[in-house]
């Protein structure tokens, strides 16, 4: 079956830098995205990824390994508006999306 | 960037009584349009796939008779609850597929609309 794994939660403090794990089995791979959700809002697109690396964009960044069934999302400089939900999502053969449960990551001052 | 909008953003109705959600894609065609559930503290669940001019897909366990899904254009889906009970009361959104990243941003992206929370009494 197709599997999205990441953490169910994680704690940082501001300023500080967090990485947040995705593993992933699906049938095919055509991209893996990230994407913030904040409390009773909809998620917002942060980045996607379909070639091995790392794509920087400002204080966020998003590797995949595409070998390991693997990608991280690297908050830099945290900020308390950082603290959210944490989607991964995989496109698959049939290019649908299959969904992480997300990680819930708590920003201390 | 993209924008994908949904009106209303909320909204209260009694039971038995019919609910349409509209979900437009502002800056890019969209040929399909997803749409979500989302109960409090749990992930997205997928619902319904609608692609332009033709059926939407529906998801097991989704009852289509229940959840009318119309996709008339490339820039809007619409989602109607008939006879909605208080079971139905959810966070529903939408995503608009930009495939050639119209938008400015990566092909074959979805994009989410703000969602409209349905209360149900």
């Amino acid at each position: 079956g197709q599997n999205i794994d990441q953490p169910t939660e994680m704690t940082a403090t501001e300023g500080a830098i967090v990485q947040i794990n995705c593993t992933y089995q699906t049938s095919g791979f055509n991209g893996l995205f990230w994407y913030q959700q904040h409390a009773g809002e909809a998620p917002t697109f942060l980045s996607y990824n379909v070639l091995d690396g790392l794509e920087e964009k400002g204080r966020f960044s998003s590797f995949l390994s595409r070998s390991k069934g693997y990608s991280y999302l690297l908050l830099k400089e945290l900020q308390m508006k950082d603290s959210a939900s944490y989607l991964c999502a995989v496109m698959d053969s049939n290019y649908q999306l299959i969904w992480g449960a997300g990680t819930k990551l708590i920003i201390k001052p | 960037g993209a924008v994908v909008s949904q009106h209303p953003s909320w909204v209260i109705c009694k039971s038995g009584t019919s609910v349409k959600i509209e979900c437009r894609s502002l800056d890019f065609q969209a040929t399909t349009m997803f749409w979500y559930r989302q109960f409090p503290k749990q992930s997205l669940m997928l619902m319904a796939t609608s692609n332009e001019g033709s059926k939407a897909t529906y998801e097991q366990g989704v009852e289509k008779d229940k959840f009318l899904i119309n996709h008339a254009s490339l820039t809007l889906s619409t989602l109607t609850v008939t006879s909605a009970h208080p079971e139905d009361s959810s966070f529903y959104i939408c995503s608009a597929r930009d495939l050639i990243g119209g938008s400015g941003g990566p092909t074959d992206t979805q994009y989410f609309g703000p969602g409209t929370r349905l209360t149900v009494l």
